[in-house]
């Protein structure tokens, strides 16, 4: 059974602050990781992909991978109101000849940036 | 970037009625498709796995005859819940992706399911 694991919040940040978000996953040959944001009534928006232990940055945004420790959380900088939604963590395996399984999602975290 | 395009984005339906859903590629052909399904407050849970020309694969747990799939085409996959019920009502997600693509998928838009 994969699961993927986060924490429901809501969790409140102040405006300019950093977010921390964070996500764990039980399914060791689990070799994607992605970060999406999806706003209430909306489809998910990619926002991070990571396939490789430690960071990977992309403007305000910085995505960690811990595979020993099956770990991997988003970092939001200067957080905006505008980054207020619920941030899903979803993980999948690769297949040799470049298949992938679809993703496990985590039911998400909550955000709430506060002006 | 690719686009993926999913209609209609919304579906009111009686009970026991069929509702088709269509989702497309435009800009790139999809080798796979995903279908998904997320109830509120719910994350997104995975339906089935289609590869074009090819039966879909379900999850454990979702009913192959009355959630049908059909990815006859490189650029579209159907999805009719057959026989609906208020159960069924849902937000329904597809995404798809395309060999070679590294394992990132792109989403449609979602399709909202009330069936009364």
């Amino acid at each position: 059974q994969k699961e993927v694991e986060q924490n429901s919040g809501p969790l409140s940040v102040p405006e300019g602050a950093i977010a921390s978000l964070n996500c764990t996953y039980s399914d060791r040959v689990s070799q994607s990781f992605f970060w999406y944001r999806q706003y209430s009534g909306k489809s998910p928006e990619l926002i991070m992909s990571i396939y490789s232990n430690g960071d990977k940055e992309d403007g305000r945004f910085t995505a960690q991978l811990n595979k020993a420790s099956q770990y991997v959380s988003l970092l939001i900088r200067d957080s905006q109101p505008s980054d207020s939604a619920t941030y899903l963590c979803a993980v999948n395996r690769v297949y040799s000849g470049g298949g992938a399984d679809g993703l496990t999602f985590g039911k998400g975290t909550h955000l709430i940036i506060q002006p | 970037g690719a686009v993926v395009s999913q209609h209609p984005s919304r579906v009111i339906c009686k009970s026991g009625t069929s509702v088709k859903i269509e989702c497309r590629s435009l800009d790139f052909q999809a080798t796979t498709m995903f279908w998904y399904r997320q109830f509120p407050k719910q994350s997104l849970m995975l339906m089935a796995t289609s590869n074009e020309g090819s039966k879909a694969t379900y999850e454990q747990g979702v009913e192959k005859d009355k959630f049908l799939i059909n990815h006859a085409s490189l650029t579209l996959s159907t999805l009719t819940v057959t026989s609906a019920h208020p159960e069924d009502s849902s937000f329904y997600i597809c995404s798809a992706r395309w060999q070679g693509a590294g394992t990132e998928a792109f989403f449609g838009q979602g399709t909202r399911l009330t069936v009364v």
